[in-house]
């Protein structure tokens, strides 16, 4: 079974441009996750959807970042413009939404942004 | 407060010997699972182990288990037998609610481990 394909693996930036990230979940994975891990910390949730719905999106930084998944299956991340903090790691996870007791999220290599 | 608290940076362990990665968290929410997860230097998140708040026994996946005792709501991770391709930045997560629900999971600030010849 593939894991969670993610591209571009590594991005270089200026401040002020921007930038797109892409994700292709595990196949028949519902559920798709955006995190942004920075350095020295653990991954924090930008957006989850669920098909091609939002459900969570709460701490996405909605005045830069969007994002979406038209069909529900791959997605993308957009930053525009990008600040110098955007810096870190892009992760996509995947996860099945079963009515299971684990429902585990998979990861994606990542996506490693540097904001200059 | 923080839901997750990983309080070792860093630990140090001798190769085939066993170690234990600190997690606590905090929740009023009576039904949620824990994880752990691997993440080597090439930055994947690799899951390693699940612990439902359910769960009358201790889960186990080969040289993982996970201590879990819900009074003092800790939820250790031990690796027994270290071997080099253990070292790597080790992730705590939780996530609230019923089963099943897709929920958020709210990580750790991470341990990284450093297995020695």
């Amino acid at each position: 079974e593939a894991g969670v394909a993610q591209s571009p693996r590594y991005k270089i930036i200026e401040k002020r441009q921007s930038v797109a990230f892409w994700c292709n979940p595990i196949s028949g994975h519902a559920t798709l996750y955006w995190y942004q891990q920075i350095l020295g910390q653990g991954p924090k949730l930008l957006i989850q959807f669920q098909n091609n719905g939002v459900v969570d999106d709460s701490q996405l930084p909605k005045d830069r970042f969007s994002a979406e998944r038209l069909k529900g299956v791959d997605s993308t991340l957009k930053i525009q413009p990008a600040k110098l903090e955007d810096s870190a790691v892009y992760l996509c996870a995947s996860s099945p939404s079963r009515q299971a007791s684990t429902d585990t999220q998979y990861f994606g290599p990542g996506t490693r942004l540097t904001v200059l | 407060a923080q839901k997750i608290t990983q309080t070792q940076p860093g630990m140090f362990v001798q190769e085939k010997e066993a170690v234990t990665l600190d997690c606590t968290y905090d929740t009023s929410d009576p039904s949620y699972g824990l994880f752990w997860y691997k993440q080597p230097s090439s930055g994947e998140m690799i899951f390693l182990i699940y612990q439902g708040s359910y769960d009358q026994q201790n889960a186990t996946e080969g040289r993982y288990s996970l201590n879990f005792q819900k009074a003092r709501k800790s939820a250790n991770l031990v690796i027994s037998a270290s071997q080099l391709g253990d070292s790597a930045m080790y992730f705590c997560a939780m996530r609230e609610g019923r089963r099943g629900s897709a929920r958020q999971l709210t990580f750790g600030s991470g341990t990284q481990l450093t297995v020695l010849p």
